[in-house]
C-alpha cells in the first residue's frame, strides 16, 4: 500500500522569504502525485499534480513542486511567499488503482510572518 | 461552474444518534469519497463509490455506512454515533477522466456529545 510522509507539522517563515514543503512517497510504481492546499474554514483545493514528463511541475499562485525518483519525493517550493499563503498544505499520492484513492500525508501547517 | 455541495455544515449529535451527511457533486464524476480530517492525521478516506448503487468501504469504515442513489448525491450515516467520530468530514467527487483529480465540499463539522 502507498504512503505519504510529511515530516514538518509546522513552518513558520517571513512574508518575502522562499518556502520548502518536503514530502516523500512510498509506492512500487510511479504514482500520481499532488498537493493540495487547505485555507481556513475551508476545503481542500489543487496546486498542483504529477504523473510523469518534466519532473518539475508548475501550479497555482507561484508554486511548483519538482519530482524525484530516485528520492522518492514531491517538494513543493514557492520563492516568494505571501501573507495569504498561510494555510495548510497537504500532499497526496494516488495509485491508480481502481477508484482512484488518494493517500494524504498528515499536512503542514504554514504561517507566514507580516 | 463544477462543484461539490456539503450538508449540513455542522452537526451536533447525540451518543447513540443516527446522523446522515449529504453530499452533492455537479462534475459529472463517477467516483465520490468520503473522508474524516483530524489533527495529526491528516485526511483518512471512510467510503468511496464508483458509481449510483455501488459503495466500497475505504481505509476506516468501521462505524460508517454509505449510499449513492445517483450519479450527484452520496452520503455518509452514522447508525450510532458515538464522540470518537466527533471531526471535520469532507466529501470529493473525481474521474480518471480528470487526471485522477479530485474536488471536495467545504467540509461538515460534526460534534457528538
Amino acid at each position: 500500500a502507498q504512503s505519504v510522509t510529511q515530516p514538518d507539522a509546522r513552518v513558520t517563515v517571513s512574508e518575502g522569504a522562499s518556502l520548502q514543503l518536503r514530502c516523500k512517497y512510498s509506492y512500487s510504481a510511479t504514482p500520481y502525485l499532488f498537493w493540495y492546499v487547505q485555507y481556513p474554514r475551508q476545503g481542500l483545493q489543487m496546486l498542483l499534480k504529477y504523473y510523469s514528463g518534466d519532473p518539475v511541475v508548475q501550479g497555482v499562485n507561484g508554486f511548483e513542486a519538482e519530482f524525484s525518483k530516485s528520492d522518492s519525493s514531491f517538494h513543493l517550493r514557492k520563492a516568494s511567499v505571501h501573507w495569504s499563503d498561510s494555510a495548510v498544505y497537504f500532499c497526496a499520492v494516488s495509485a491508480n488503482s481502481a477508484g482512484n484513492k488518494l493517500t494524504f500525508g498528515i499536512g503542514t501547517r504554514v504561517l507566514v510572518r507580516p | 461552474e463544477a462543484a461539490v455541495t456539503q450538508s449540513p455544515r455542522n452537526k451536533v449529535a447525540v451518543t447513540g444518534g443516527k446522523v446522515t451527511l449529504s453530499c452533492n457533486q455537479t462534475n459529472n464524476h463517477n467516483n465520490m469519497y468520503w473522508y474524516r480530517q483530524d489533527t495529526g492525521h491528516g485526511l483518512r478516506l471512510i467510503h468511496y463509490s464508483y458509481g449510483a448503487g455501488s459503495t466500497e468501504k475505504g481505509d476506516i469504515p468501521d462505524g460508517y455506512k454509505a449510499s449513492r442513489p445517483s450519479q450527484e448525491n452520496f452520503s455518509l450515516i452514522l447508525e450510532l454515533a458515538t464522540p470518537s467520530q466527533t471531526s471535520v468530514y469532507f466529501c470529493a467527487s473525481g474521474d480518471v477522466l480528470d487526471s485522477y483529480e479530485q474536488y471536495f465540499g467545504p467540509g461538515t463539522r460534526l460534534t457528538v456529545l
